[in-house]
């Protein structure tokens, strides 16, 4: 069964460093992969999402997610933290029956 | 275009009683899922419909919950009776074919339900 997986509730970083969140996904077929970002008492919205082109992907805010079949990762990546990136933010992958499951999440903190 | 549109925002009830979320989906989407969330267990997918066809309800936690689509922009979850430990933020998302693109989801703002 597909599923994602990612490291650390919880990510800290200062503001202008670099973010780094991490997602590992399983999937017995080409996986479609995403990433969702919520703000305090909002819906998901869809910051990108990979599905077999280029494994390098951009997204909005700055965001970009690299695909690596070897390591089946999809890191989400962001060279400078801004205040305003401080969220929480979910990995998913969809299934070979149609479902999109999330994984538990990753709330960023930024620190002045 | 206006996004899924979920009602209540915020729902305070007592245990026992009979709760109804209600969504309205992207016009012309065709898939809608109903996700809910909490601390302990994140994000989790309670059942999803295309076309109006209930696909898969596997993650319904009991009989307590049923899920409708009566037609292409509107579906209900219902929990009847509800218990304290259904307290959570419920989620409605929709998409325009699964099968057909690549299922990116949108999301309501989401009903936040409190069972007293």
């Amino acid at each position: 069964a597909q599923s994602v997986t990612q490291l650390g509730s919880h990510v800290s970083v200062s503001e202008g460093a670099l973010v780094l969140l991490r997602c590992n996904y399983s999937s017995s077929v080409p996986p479609y992969l995403f990433w969702y970002v919520q703000y305090p008492n909002q819906g998901l919205q869809l910051l990108l999402k990979y599905t077999s082109a280029a494994t390098l992907v951009k997204g909005i805010n700055g965001f970009e997610a690299e695909f690596k079949k070897s390591e089946t990762s999809f890191h989400l990546t962001k060279p400078s933290a801004h205040m305003s990136d401080a969220a929480e933010y979910f990995c998913a992958v969809r299934t070979g029956d149609d479902k999109i499951i999330f994984g538990k999440g990753t709330r960023l903190h930024i620190l002045p | 275009d206006a996004g899924v549109i979920q009602s209540p925002r915020h729902e305070v009830t007592e245990m026992g009683q009979e709760v109804t979320l209600r969504c309205k989906p992207i016009s012309g989407h065709n898939s809608l899922f109903w996700y809910r969330q909490t601390m302990m267990r994140g994000l989790e997918l309670l059942i999803y419909f295309n076309n109006n066809v209930p696909i898969d309800d596997s993650g319904m936690p009991e009989d307590r919950f049923s899920a409708k689509m009566p037609n292409a922009s509107f579906s209900t979850l219902k929990i009847q009776p509800s218990e304290p430990r259904d307290s959570a933020v419920y989620f409605c998302a929709s998409s325009l074919d699964l099968a057909e693109n690549t299922g990116e989801l949108f999301f309501g703002e989401g009903s936040r339900l409190t069972v007293l």
